[in-house]
């Protein structure tokens, strides 16, 4: 079955540190791969996808990400976080045509990330 | 442009009770997607509109759960009985039409409904 997995539950960083959220699928055909990001009390937010092209693919707020073929992942990154980047995110995979329900997105479990001043 | 929206915000039932969700999709997006997350677990799928058709239901969990989408427009997920599991917040989620290739564009997401049943 097609899965999703996201390494680290819960994170805590403190500012200025450097964030890796890592993300794995199962699946070794085409992807679209998503990151979102769930801030407190608000909804779900893209915060960068990947269709094609460029590996790296930069989001907002200072967001990047590096698609690895080869690796089927899609590890979240920023240089250094804000106190404001508390917020819980989701690696997201939407696979292609012909491996079933291709338009639907498989979630990873979610990493919860804390960062004190 | 507004956004996905999803009435009620909160809804606290007993088991047993009905409850009926609302989405309200973006302005001209085909694709009305239902998640849920249960506490503590991932987002999952439950079903996929385009227009006013079921694309694809398989991640509805039984036949406790109805969806419509009448019109092409808001969609409504109803569950009747609520049993205790069904508890988690429900999400919604839209898109504009499917590309050439067959893949679907970027997912908005709405604020959810937090669903409780005691």
């Amino acid at each position: 079955a097609q899965s999703v997995s996201q390494h680290n539950h819960h994170v805590i960083l403190s500012e200025a540190a450097s964030l890796e959220l890592g993300c794995n699928y199962s699946y070794g055909g085409t992807v679209n791969l998503f990151w979102y990001v769930q801030y407190p009390g608000q909804h779900l937010q893209l915060l960068l996808k990947y269709f094609s092209g460029d590996p790296l693919v930069k989001g907002i707020k200072g967001f990047e990400a590096e698609f690895i073929k080869s690796k089927f992942s899609f590890n979240l990154r920023k240089p250094s976080v804000q106190w404001s980047d508390t917020a819980e995110y989701f690696c997201a995979v939407n696979f292609a045509r012909g491996s079933g329900g291709y338009n639907k997105l498989i979630f990873g479990a979610g990493t919860r990330l804390a960062v004190h001043p | 442009e507004a956004g996905v929206t999803q009435f009620p915000s909160h809804s606290v039932i007993e088991k047993g009770q009905t409850v009926t969700l609302r989405c309200d999709p973006i302005s001209g997006h085909d694709n009305l997607y239902w998640y849920r997350r249960v506490m503590g677990k991932e987002i999952k799928f439950l079903l996929h509109f385009v227009k006013e058709s079921k694309q694809d239901e398989s991640g509805m969990p039984n036949n406790r759960f109805l969806a419509e989408r009448t019109g092409g427009t808001y969609s409504t997920l109803k569950v009747q009985p609520a049993e205790l599991e069904d508890s988690g917040v429900y999400f919604c989620a839209s898109s504009q039409a499917v590309r050439a290739s067959g893949i679907t564009d970027t997912q908005y997401f709405g604020p959810g409904t937090r669903l409780t049943v005691l």
